[in-house]
């Protein structure tokens, strides 16, 4: 997807271990989000981001933190993963002012297994 | 109550006809109404965005919204074989947030 890249786009890892995901864009977009996507869940707001170091928590945090020190990237941490965590995470950037984002666009996913 | 949703299907509509696909929220003070179509494991395309009550149409789309019923739908005329997907009904809240539904899988029948 143009502007927004996710790495790694797979990963597989055993329970108990932390797990560190990355968003990077390249349209200079202030506002940042983590999803996840689960079957009979659609997509979920884990954390989201409206500036640098501001951060804030989506319906399903436990478990997750989030830290963004340039505006370009938005890393998403599992301090130790469980396999309730296994899905599929896409993050999602947006234009805006204020507290109103718009013209979300979603990066390709990353597809996480803990085993 | 769920803040969005959506019937989860599957729909299916001949190829030729229009599909339509329907969408309630709970918040009130929702601003902004969004349609997403997402293949099967792809990610998440915009397709169509509508503030205001009315239709807006686009190409084959057209999005409809009604406030005072909390309702949005998305039709979609001259169905085709790559309309065949998931559409995903996305709003912001009265708290900023995007929230979605757990989207409707519309297939084709040839």
């Amino acid at each position: 997807d143009a502007g927004i890249t996710q790495s790694p786009r797979h990963k597989v890892t055993e329970t108990g271990t932390p797990v560190t995901l990355r968003c990077h864009q390249t349209e200079n977009h202030r506002y940042m989000y983590w999803y996840r996507q689960d079957p009979g869940h659609g997509l979920r707001l884990i954390h989201y981001s409206y500036g640098v170091k501001d951060t804030d928590k989506g319906e399903v945090s436990d478990g997750y933190s989030v830290s963004r020190s340039k505006t370009e990237d938005f890393l998403l941490t599992l301090e130790s993963a469980t396999s309730s965590q296994t899905s599929v995470y896409f993050c999602a950037i947006a234009a805006g002012t204020g507290l109103v984002a718009y013209g979300y666009t979603f990066g390709s996913g990353t597809r996480l297994t803990v085993v | 109550q769920k803040e969005v949703e959506q019937n989860s299907g599957p729909l299916s509509v001949p190829e030729g006809a229009i599909a339509s696909l329907n969408c309630t929220y709970s918040d009130r003070g929702s601003q902004s109404f969004f349609w997403y179509r997402q293949y099967s494991g792809k990610s998440p395309e915009l397709i169509m965005s509508i503030y205001s009550n009315g239709d807006k149409e686009d190409g084959r789309f057209t999005a409809q919204l009604n406030k005072a019923s909390q309702y949005v739908s998305l039709l979609i005329r001259d169905s085709q074989p790559s309309d065949s997907a998931t559409y995903l009904c996305a709003v912001i809240n009265s708290n900023y947030k995007l929230t979605f539904g757990k989207g409707t899988l519309l297939t084709m029948n040839p």
